[in-house]
């Protein structure tokens, strides 16, 4: 699986969006970007995941550049509860295996 | 809702004693799910792969008869660590896939501490 890069620590005022970037430059074409959150103390949450197209839920916004060497989570209004560690992971789904990376803890601040 | 159950949330045993750990996809079928452990101010490390039916899959350093996984139907995995010490003292956390390029669902993980 493609090694990810990301910051390590973000903070974002509440209300405002959030934008955590991610690098995988050795990304390789069957591979999916996959993004988690893990609140302290639970199980990492699904958010979102994508090929090569852009792509929206509920919950973010993933942007894929058009060379798949990066992406970017966007949290349109980010409210106190969104204070999590992100994971973003290259991964096939072949194997279906996750291989988390140190995540970006995101601070959203009043 | 929660689609992967995990139990106990949380348990806490003598050194030497086996602990079981059970992980359940609520509302589909898993031929696959995923054992992880996560030490405090760390990121999650991959243990080992549950086949359902076949044996587990057992990442590179992580002794296989230490940690027993048992994946005997399509909905349930059991993690067993074996006369377990206060070094197996971790956060476990199971995730199960429902199959093609669909997102894995993590469990909210058990807690272990080993006195």
């Amino acid at each position: 699986d493609a090694k990810t890069t990301q910051p390590p620590s973000m903070d974002c005022a509440e209300g405002r969006a959030a934008n955590l970037p991610c690098n995988h430059s050795t990304i390789s074409g069957n591979e999916y970007v996959y993004w988690y959150r893990q609140i302290h103390s639970q199980g990492p949450q699904y958010i979102i995941h994508g090929l090569k197209n852009n792509e929206t839920n509920e919950m973010a916004s993933l942007i894929i550049t058009e060379d798949r060497k990066s992406s970017t989570l966007i949290l349109p209004h980010a409210t106190l509860r969104d204070t999590a560690v992100y994971y973003c992971i290259a991964a096939s789904s072949n194997t279906g295996k996750l291989i988390f990376g140190q995540g970006t803890t995101l601070q959203v601040k009043p | 809702g929660a689609v992967v159950s995990q139990h106990p949330s949380w348990v806490i045993c003598k050194s030497g004693t086996s602990v079981k750990i059970e992980c359940r996809s609520l509302d589909f079928q898993a031929t696959t799910m995923f054992w992880y452990r996560q030490f405090p101010k760390q990121s999650l490390m991959l243990m080992a792969t549950s086949n359902e039916g076949s044996k587990a899959t057992y990442e590179q350093g992580v002794e296989k008869d230490k940690f027993l996984i048992n994946h005997a139907s399509l909905t349930l995995s059991t993690l067993t660590v074996t006369s377990a010490h206060p070094e197996d003292s971790s956060f476990y956390i199971c995730s199960a896939n429902r199959g093609g390029n669909q997102p894995q669902h993590f469990g909210d993980g058990t807690r272990l501490s080993i006195l």
